[in-house]
């Protein structure tokens, strides 16, 4: 089984600046590779997907990088609702069989 | 608009039967997979499995395999999670989610999860 690793667990930062959070891959999954914005009280959201593409509507201060084993999820300038648990997921299925793991999660909260 | 909507909370005894329910619409329900995650209270995201509603493949994390059930009916959108027995460790969110991916001809892979439904509360007390 892959294993996905975020780090860190908490990220506290100001309205604004900029966050970069990490999530590790205990083998490659080349570019396959999600990302998923949850608040509190809803479910997740796609954000990012194929590690780099943005989901549609998602604003352009989302940005993903990497590949292989080590990924970057960038939020060059925090607002407001930004503030949340952002889970990565890897999906590299081939070859078979089907395995979907997440990472634990990054909370981001207010500085 | 593409959407899933779940069926409501559920408060069950252990050893006690339970399906909850999630319902596409907006899109062609039997041209992509449905994949259900678990969400433990203040914990984070489980797979659990997947269900093709056009022929009602099923793929099931070796995790839950054994433990829940997957369907579909496809005559009313509508995908399906069910327990035999419901144990306390089962009480959790459940989220329901259309999955896409990159596609072919022919089909399409499931490969992230988007949009989800709303979630299902299932609470398992005596």
């Amino acid at each position: 089984e892959i294993v996905m690793t975020q780090s860190p667990a908490t990220l506290s930062v100001s309205p604004g600046e900029r966050a970069t959070l990490s999530c590790r891959a205990s083998q490659s999954v080349s570019s396959n590779l999600a990302w998923y914005q949850q608040k509190p009280g809803q479910a997740p959201r796609l954000l990012i997907y194929g590690a780099s593409t943005r989901a549609t509507g998602i604003p352009a201060r989302f940005s993903g990088s990497g590949s292989g084993t080590e990924f970057t999820l960038t939020i060059s300038s925090l607002q407001s609702e930004d503030f949340a648990v952002y889970y990565c997921q890897q999906y590299n299925n081939w070859p078979p069989p089907i395995m979907y793991t997440f990472g634990q999660g990054t909370k981001l909260e207010i500085k | 608009e593409v959407q899933l909507v779940q069926s409501g909370a559920e408060v069950k005894k252990p050893g006690e039967s339970l399906k909850i329910s999630c319902k596409g619409s907006g899109y062609s329900f039997t041209s992509y997979w449905i994949g259900w995650v678990r969400q433990m209270p203040g914990k984070g995201l489980e797979w659990m499995g997947i269900i093709y509603p056009g022929d009602s493949d099923t793929r099931y994390s070796p995790s839950f395999q054994g433990q829940v059930t997957i369907s579909a009916d496809k005559s009313i959108s509508t995908a399906y999670l069910q327990w035999s027995s419901l144990k306390a460790s089962d009480t959790a969110m459940y989220y329901c989610a259309r999955m896409l991916g990159y596609c072919s001809s022919t089909s399409c892979h499931p490969n992230w999860f988007d949009p989800w439904g709303q979630g299902t509360l299932v609470t398992v007390s005596s």
